[in-house]
């Protein structure tokens, strides 16, 4: 089946320790976004990425990193320097930019303690 | 900037009936996008509906439709016959054309009381 894949599904770190999530899609999508999800609040953009080799930060990109080495992969890393990293994330692609809608992945529960 | 407000944090519907969760948004464009996506407990973001703003005629799908008012800046989400498996949080989305700025409302919880 296609889609995107995203593990684990809960992860636990301590406090300091950089983390990668992961998140694949069989879809041949170009573009792939990683969003933030807090209580209460809708999704927020960190990264995303329009080709290979490419990504734009997003609205809340401090504390985060990634990387686009293939089409099918887009690892995002929350470093230390991410004040408060528990949260849910949620991988995205889409077709190609602009104005085709973007599908989820079941995203990661990140806590740190 | 561009701003989605959803103003029902919760609402709830008996099974069978119709239910309409409110969205508007702020933005100066004229072409882009909205959407709607559904969040059950699992998690996972499911796309409900989409509109084009260059479109007068509302989306419908199936159960779902829309009403669009472009000039108020206004997209409500219609349920129709709701059933149990609607229950979730439904999330309203605006995107500009050219743009991979897709900007989130907060969410409304819906309940479906049998």
């Amino acid at each position: 089946d296609g889609g995107i894949t995203q593990s684990p599904k809960y992860l636990f770190r301590k406090e300091g320790q950089n983390v990668t999530l992961s998140c694949e899609q069989n879809l041949n999508h170009d573009a792939m976004y990683w969003y933030r999800q807090d209580p209460g609040q809708g999704l927020r953009l960190i990264y995303y990425s329009q080709i290979v080799n490419d990504f734009q930060k997003g609205d809340i990109a401090e504390g985060y990193s990634v990387s686009r080495e293939k089409k099918e992969s887009f690892p995002l890393t929350v470093t230390s320097a991410q004040k408060n990293p528990t949260a849910f994330y949620l991988c995205a692609s889409s077709i190609r930019t602009g104005q085709d809608e973007q599908y989820f992945g079941p995203g990661t529960r990140l806590t740190v303690t | 900037a561009q701003t989605v407000t959803q103003s029902q944090p919760e609402m709830s519907v008996q099974e069978a009936e119709t239910v309409t969760l409110s969205c508007t948004y702020d933005t100066s464009e004229s072409d882009y996008y909205l959407f709607w996506y559904k969040q059950p407990p699992s998690r996972q973001m499911i796309l409900v509906i989409r509109q084009e703003a260059y479109k007068q005629q509302n989306a419908t799908e199936n159960r779902f439709s829309v009403n669009f008012q472009k000039a108020a800046k206004s997209f409500s989400l219609k349920i129709s016959d709701s059933q149990l498996g609607d229950a979730a949080m439904y999330f309203c989305a605006y995107r500009r054309r050219r743009n991979n700025d897709m900007r989130f409302g907060a969410g409304t919880r819906l309940t479906v009381k049998p």
